[in-house]
């Protein structure tokens, strides 16, 4: 298993700002997953992490809008830049483990951009 | 056009009835998770269903995979108000990385 922690729980910012995001996993693991959860729907992906390589991302997501660190096997941000009320959503990470599949997520970063 | 499309999208029972939620694609799929969301966590998953025809219990919750593999469904028996939640099915692709479905957003009234 893995046990995922995100910083911020939640944040309220103002347009045009940027707000960066960590998750934090408690084992090393070499991928790293960012997801974008607006309101009252399901999850998308963003983008997936590597550590060492440039993150690779889903169509409708570019690195100037959501760039993504990943230093180390254990830690990755994805940054909102240039916010807008459109990038209100929760945001999560999420990591895979083992070979069944299973994804395991943080509690979410739950953004309002006013 | 949505991969997996879920139904309902949104449900309201009384505690103590049975319901069945849905998820079904044209594709035929290796294998289908699902996933529950409380409010302010992030998903969990539930169960991982592979073979065609495959039926898995939790507990009151049972998951069956369609003989074709191009669907499931998610059975509920004697719903209880903490079932409530966003249950979501998703696939797999690539490497490691999840397609949710729209989700069903359940609520068990007491």
């Amino acid at each position: 298993s893995a046990v995922i922690s995100q910083k911020p729980s939640r944040d309220i910012c103002q347009r045009g700002t940027s707000l960066t995001i960590q998750c934090q996993v408690d084992s090393q693991v070499t991928m790293m997953f960012w997801y974008r959860q607006q309101p009252g729907q399901s999850l998308t992906l963003i983008a997936t992490a590597n550590q060492g390589s440039e993150a690779t991302y889903e169509s409708g997501f570019v690195i100037d809008k959501f760039p993504i660190s990943r230093p180390n096997l254990t830690f990755s941000t994805l940054t909102v830049s240039n916010m807008s009320p459109e990038d209100s959503s929760i945001y999560l990470c999420s990591v895979g483990v083992g070979g069944g599949g299973q994804a395991f997520f943080g509690q979410g970063t739950r953004l309002t951009v006013v | 056009t949505q991969l997996l499309e879920q139904s309902p999208q949104f449900l309201s029972i009384q505690e103590g009835e049975n319901l069945t939620v849905y998820c079904n694609s044209s594709s035929v799929f290796s294998s289908l998770q699902w996933y529950r969301q409380e409010p302010g966590e992030g998903p969990v998953l539930l169960v991982t269903v592979v073979t065609g025809g495959e039926v898995k219990k939790l507990k009151r919750l049972t998951f069956q995979f369609g003989d074709a593999r191009k669907d499931s469904s998610l059975h509920i028996t004697a719903a209880q108000p903490g079932d409530t939640g966003l249950y979501l099915c998703a696939l797999i692709q690539g490497a490691q990385k999840l397609v949710f479905g729209q989700g069903t957003r359940l609520t068990i009234n007491p």
